[in-house]
This record gives structure tokens, sequence and C-alpha cells, in this order.
């Protein structure tokens, strides 16, 4: 069965510090897609990065990287000199790529909170 | 460019009364549709997903159910509320690739806040 886990339920930090957001998965599948999504007070889910399976390499944008270690069934998320902005929960996902629906199964979020 | 909508944005409807939440999807074509539900503690419960118009899989036994009328339309609805019912509802789309690959990403609407009091 697939299963995301956020283990972090809150995290507060100092605006400029660096923060780490945590996504450990399990799946049976070989084939599969990871994702992080932001959601802001308004509520609406904001989509940040997709990765595949396949793709180990790291990928930064801007402040945010992510590092994907399929070793560990782990995809964290780090915010680099956060920003008041950045506060928001933070949602991982897992889709397994030939389920039928293409259905997104997310962890439990985790609840940044950036002081100015 | 593709957008959603969802609405109403906010719904305070007292229990045993009846529901129904819609959302549609512009500027697509026999998307995959889905309705989630946040509860307070944060997480997103997948209830209702869709291939297809008239085919519907439901995740969790519920009080709700849902309906795909047309292609881009998908309705929520419940003939009587619980307060368990209560919580955030989140429509969403998103496509299937080549082969049936579920590569991409899903697009969420902006919720509906539900209180059943």
């Amino acid at each position: 069965a697939q299963k995301v886990t956020q283990a972090q339920t809150e995290i507060s930090v100092v605006e400029k510090e660096d923060v780490t957001l945590d996504c450990v998965y399990e799946t049976r599948d070989t084939t599969y897609y990871l994702f992080w999504y932001k959601q802001p007070p308004s509520g609406e889910l904001v989509f940040l990065i997709r990765r595949n399976s396949f793709d180990e390499q790291n990928e930064i944008s801007g402040r945010y990287s992510w590092n994907f270690q399929k070793s560990t069934s782990s995809f964290n998320f780090t915010i680099t000199a956060s920003q008041v902005v950045d506060s928001a929960v933070y949602f991982c996902a897992l889709s397994e790529v030939y389920n039928q629906g293409g259905k997104l199964i997310f962890g439990q979020g985790t609840e940044l909170s950036v002081k100015p | 460019s593709q957008t959603i909508h969802q609405w109403p944005a906010t719904l305070v409807q007292p229990v045993g009364s009846p529901l129904s939440l819609e959302c549609t999807v512009e500027g697509t074509s026999n998307p995959n549709l889905y309705w989630y539900r946040q509860a307070a503690g944060r997480g997103l419960q997948l209830l209702f997903y869709s291939v297809g118009i008239g085919q519907i899989s439901s995740e969790v036994p519920q009080n709700l159910s849902a309906s795909r009328p047309q292609d881009r339309q998908f309705i929520l609805s419940s003939k009587k509320l619980l307060l368990s019912d209560s919580g955030f509802y989140l429509c969403a789309w998103s496509v299937i690739g080549p082969h049936r690959v579920a590569n991409t990403e899903a697009f969420f609407g902006q919720g509906t806040r539900l209180t059943v009091v």
C-alpha cells in the first residue's frame, strides 16, 4: 500500500534561517511520482514540484531545493533564507504511475511558521 | 490556459440538510477529477475520483456521493449532512499522459469551507 509520512507537524523558524521539511514514502511500485504542494492561509493548494522515481538528481529553484533519495524513500524539501511569506502548510504527495485515475496520496502536512 | 472553478467558497448548513458542491474545469478535455476533504487535522483525504463521464470511484465509505454529468463538471452531494461532514473540500483535476501514465500533477480549486451546525 502507498503511504506518505511527514513526521514534522509544525516547524517554527526565524526569518533568514534555513529549514528542511521531511517526507518519507512507501510504495510497492518501481515507477512513481512525488510532489510538493504549498497551502497558504487562503487554502488553495499550490503545486511546487514533481519528481519521477528514475530521476534522483537534486533540484534547486531559487530558495527552494529538493533532495530525493530512493535508498531511504525520502523526498525532503529545503527552504534557504526563509521569509515570512513562506509561512504555510506544506504537503508531500505520491502517485503511482499506473494507478487508476492518477490519484495523489498526501502526507499529513507540515505547518511552517516563519517569524520576522 | 486551464482553470478550475469551485463554489461556494463557504457554506453553513444544518445537520440533516442536503449538500451540493460544484466544480468545473475549463481549458482541457477529459480530465481526471477529484474531491478531497481536509479536516481540522490538516491531512488531505481523497473522497472520490473520476476518469470519465459517469465514472466515479469512491475511496472511503461515507455520507457523501459524487457525480460527473459532463466531461468537465464534478459534483459532490449529500442527502443528509452530519456534523462530521464539516471540513474544507477541494476539487482538483489532472490529465493522464500517453499509455495511461499518471505523470502529471493535480491542480486544485480554491476550496469550499463547509460547517455543519
